[in-house]
């Protein structure tokens, strides 16, 4: 069993929908979260982090964690077609040696049509 | 303001050939990382290199070796390249602490295609 667990999609939303994008894990270890996007033929770039439970608004964006659960979510309101990229969780913990390595989700692939 | 820059961005290769893909960041960054992607196993982690002087190797290292030749450049070398390793391959970079986490800088990318 991979750490990181994400449904890779393809996700397919019209424009003005709200998205929801999930990940659950296996480490009760991981204290920090971070979502990527991926547009096509670059690398991912950080779009959110967050630090234990709870949640955290950037704008349209949203994210929660719930370590109780083990799972984190990705909000995206009001989607756009600029919006349409490839969704990278990851997380990392915060002791030991494993501090400074990340594990990654495989991806959720998201189009938003116009 | 580059951050990471990897080269080269494409590159085709023989079964057999070996290649050096560079990796330099500006960022003053301890930690460096290289990773490749394949469509449905995502990112793996090839090597990493937590400080200027030391590495280590990640989930898939065999087939590769990695120099961090000092603190802003991690260079990666396939000594005889074999078609499963045709992959996009990313640098990246942090300064893992325990206020910010670990925040990873990507670079744009390095298309590999062994044939």
């Amino acid at each position: 069993q991979k750490e990181v667990e994400q449904d890779p999609g393809p996700l397919s939303v019209p424009e003005g929908a709200i998205v929801s994008l999930n990940c659950t894990y296996s480490n009760s270890a991981f204290q920090y979260f971070m979502w990527y996007r991926q547009y096509s033929r670059k690398g991912p770039e950080l779009l959110m982090y967050t630090y234990s439970s709870g949640n955290k608004e950037d704008g349209r964006f949203t994210a929660q964690v719930d370590k109780s659960s083990k799972y984190i979510s990705l909000f995206i309101r009001d989607s756009q077609p600029s919006d349409s990229a490839t969704y990278l969780c990851a997380m990392s913990a915060n002791r030991g040696s494993t501090l400074g390595r990340l594990y990654f989700g495989r991806g959720t692939q998201l189009t938003v049509w116009p | 303001n580059a951050g990471v820059t990897q080269t080269p961005k494409f590159q085709v290769l023989k079964t057999g050939q070996s290649m050096t893909l560079q990796c330099a960041q500006d960022m003053n960054h301890n930690s460096m990382y290289w990773y490749r992607q394949d469509p449905g196993m995502g990112l793996r982690l090839i090597y990493y290199s937590a400080s200027e002087g030391t590495t280590d190797k990640g989930e898939v290292p065999n087939g590769y070796n990695v120099s961090r030749l000092n603190k802003r450049e991690f260079s990666l070398r396939l000594e005889s390249a074999a078609p499963s390793q045709t992959s996009v391959y990313f640098c990246a970079s942090s300064e893992a602490d325990r206020s910010s986490g670990n925040t990873i800088y990507f670079g744009e990318g390095s298309w590999l295609t062994v044939v």
